[in-house]
């Protein structure tokens, strides 16, 4: 069956710190890969997404940036946290009918 | 583009009394709907999902919804809510030709004893 695995589940961070996160997926192929936000109180923001290897959609401009160096691997990384990057990380991956979610990581930045 | 309206914040209800969350999308054909809940500090989980025919959909824990077109909506319903329900709903819509998900805001589900 398919699993996936985001980590780390927390993380303070302190602002002008990079950061990686990374998410990895079993028991599939060639999935579409997903960064999702969730700032405090505020729903799912879409970040990042991947169709294939080397392949990143940016659906919102800032300063992270997202990688995908292997076909079920999904880095998501900032050379300089923010305040504003504080929120709850999602990582996902799809079939053509359902997304599948992470269980994500708290980043609070301070 | 598409985008999901979920009216209500917080939504505080009595176990064993029955619940309807509110959402409510925008987009210009026919879209593809979710309900996925999340407890806190965990993942989302997809509690289920409208593509066509039948627009009243069962999903796991009891849950179902009802799509209508004509009023834009695809609302969650349980007919009794049990003390495991409390967490946060979200509703999202899903476009043709487009990957990703788009989801709404929240609900945040409160069950009193």
């Amino acid at each position: 069956s398919q699993t996936i695995h985001q980590w780390p589940a927390t993380l303070v961070q302190p602002v002008g710190s990079p950061l990686s996160l990374e998410c990895t997926v079993e028991g599939t192929s060639n999935p579409n890969l997903y960064w999702y936000r969730q700032a405090a109180g505020r729903g799912l923001q879409l970040l990042f997404y991947s169709v294939g290897i080397g392949q990143i959609s940016s659906e919102v401009p800032q300063n992270l940036s997202a990688s995908r160096p292997q076909d079920r691997q999904f880095i998501l990384s900032s050379k300089k946290l923010l305040l504003s990057d504080s929120g709850f990380y999602l990582c996902a991956w799809s079939t053509t009918e359902k997304l599948f979610f992470g269980s994500g990581t708290q980043l609070s930045v301070l | 583009a598409q985008s999901v309206t979920q009216p209500d914040i917080h939504i505080t209800v009595s176990e064993g009394a029955s619940l309807e969350l509110r959402c409510n999308y925008s987009y210009g054909a026919t879209p593809y709907l979710f309900w996925y809940v999340q407890s806190p500090g965990q993942g989302l989980q997809l509690l289920l999902k409208y593509f066509s025919g039948d627009t009243l959909v069962q999903g796991i824990k009891g849950f179902e919804a009802e799509f209508k077109r004509s009023q834009s909506s695809f609302n969650l319903r349980k007919p009794s809510v049990h003390w495991s329900d409390a967490a946060e709903y979200f509703c999202a819509v899903g476009a043709t030709g487009r990957r990703a998900l788009t989801f709404g805001s929240g609900t945040r589900l409160q069950v009193q004893p």
